[in-house]
């Protein structure tokens, strides 16, 4: 039963321009919801996160957006890096848990 | 800056051998996790502890205990390896709240 999904295994993106990778999940009791970006050979580092009671969040080029109607979160890197290529996860928290549930990964590609 | 260390980065077992994989934390979070990933399968939660000494089971157990004797350490025990728990083992702690978590940096572990 995969709760967060990401439903693109992979993304290729001219560098400069919008990057947007997104993420879908089924359980309405998720109320925080995080992205992480991991390099291979390395853990995931934390990139930007929303709580369930907003519906954006920025970080310089990152932002993240949360329609809660739809459950759907995406993230938005703007403009895109060769530095970005990487493997991209989302994540929820479901109200009062302290886990997460991670998304199976999108991987990014810059191109030059 | 938070530090989360494995103990190896690779590691090579035979079937049926005990395996130990050590993961420590310097700042001073209460939860811990231990996570596999498999290609496809984004990161999926083995065990995580709240507390010295607590522990509760995440989305795939079987096969696996853990041990949390002090706040910094958190082992995860693979009792008879076998060849389908060959993957990437990662360890991550938190706070509370916030609720991001901080991984280390893996060990990719091979079972013959």
């Amino acid at each position: 039963d995969q709760q967060v999904k990401q439903n693109s295994p992979s993304l290729s993106v001219q560098e400069g321009r919008i990057s947007i990778l997104n993420c879908d999940y089924t359980n309405s009791m998720f109320d925080y919801f995080l992205w992480y970006k991991k390099y291979p050979a390395e853990g995931p580092t934390f990139l930007i996160s929303i709580s369930s009671i907003k519906d954006k969040n920025e970080d310089g080029r990152f932002t993240v957006f949360l329609n809660k109607s739809a459950k759907h979160l995406s993230l938005h890197i703007v403009p895109s890096q060769p530095g970005d290529s990487a493997v991209y996860f989302c994540a929820a928290k479901r109200q009062g848990a302290q886990k997460l549930v991670f998304g199976q990964g999108t991987r990014l590609t810059i191109n030059p | 800056d938070v530090k989360v260390t494995q103990s190896s980065r690779y590691l090579v077992k035979r079937t049926g051998e005990k395996v130990f994989l050590e993961c420590v934390q310097d700042m001073d979070h209460e939860n811990m996790f231990w996570y596999r990933q498999d290609p496809g399968l984004g990161l999926r939660l083995i065990y995580f502890s709240y507390d010295v000494k607590m522990k509760e089971k995440g989305d795939i157990p079987e096969g696996y205990s853990v041990s949390r004797e002090k706040k910094e350490r958190f082992s995860l025990i693979l009792e008879s390896a076998s060849t389908n728990q060959t993957s990437m083992y990662l360890c991550a702690s938190s706070l509370k709240v916030p609720y991001e978590q901080y991984f280390g940096p893996g060990t990719r572990l091979t079972v013959t």
